[in-house]
């Protein structure tokens, strides 16, 4: 499967906390990017960082990527209640589909 | 923001039935539409990629006599499941993606997939 692995699958943090969540995948790539979803609901674009960018930042939000590594990771800082949702990773191989990862839980307690 | 809709959010529907979902690009026209399937607390999986005026390609294992997808438009595709069974029950969503109308800067095109709500399917 070209699917890649996202970590943790689940994660429990203090409103307030920074949330990190990792993603790597297998194949070469333009972009990646990362999307939430509330529970039931469609998908959010987040953000979207190309094969020739190392850093983005997008208010809260801060994802790198490491090409050699084939890796992400994306930070959310001072977390919320509201940032409770699943956030998946996606990466685009270059035949205009979009390779999910297995997603994170994130749950922020009050 | 590119705006997706679905219709309808939610079906039941008896085994055997078939069930048609709409997924429409309100504020662009969507040269390419994409077919997603995802189990409860799983990932989002690509069932198949429907461009407007040529047939759907399909994602190795899915049957195409049993999804049935038509993209006669630039802003509408449709999903069709046949003879609908409960292993069918899942949460179906839709994105759109423009190859054409919207050219950024430098010529770049827009790499992001816009999603629709999602259709959840319950077959009994």
């Amino acid at each position: 499967s070209q699917q890649g692995e996202e970590d943790p699958q689940a994660l429990s943090i203090q409103e307030g906390e920074n949330a990190t969540m990792n993603c790597s995948y297998k194949t070469s790539i333009n972009n990646l990017q990362w999307y939430r979803q509330n529970s039931g609901r469609g998908l959010v674009h987040l953000i979207l960082i190309r094969s020739n960018e190392r850093e983005k930042h997008s208010g809260r939000l801060r994802v790198t990527l490491d090409t050699s590594k084939k890796s992400s990771s994306l930070l959310i800082t001072a977390s919320r209640a509201a940032d409770t949702a699943s956030y998946f990773c996606a990466t685009d191989p270059g035949a205009q589909k979009l390779v999910f990862g297995q997603g994170t839980r994130l749950t922020i307690n009050p | 923001g590119a705006v997706v809709s679905q219709h309808p959010s939610r079906v039941i529907c008896k085994s055997g039935t078939s069930v048609k979902i709409e997924c429409r690009s309100l504020d662009f026209q969507a040269t390419t539409m994409f077919w997603y399937r995802q189990f409860p607390k799983q990932s989002l999986m690509l069932m198949a990629t429907s461009n407007e005026g040529s047939k759907a390609t399909y994602e190795q294992g899915v049957e195409k006599d049993k999804f049935l997808i038509n993209h006669a438009s630039l802003t509408l595709s449709t999903l069709t499941v046949t003879s609908a069974h409960p292993e069918d029950s899942s949460f179906y969503i839709c994105s759109a993606r423009d190859f054409r109308g919207t050219r950024l800067a430098g010529g770049r095109r827009s790499d992001t997939q816009y999603f629709g709500p999602g259709t959840r399917l319950t077959v009994l």
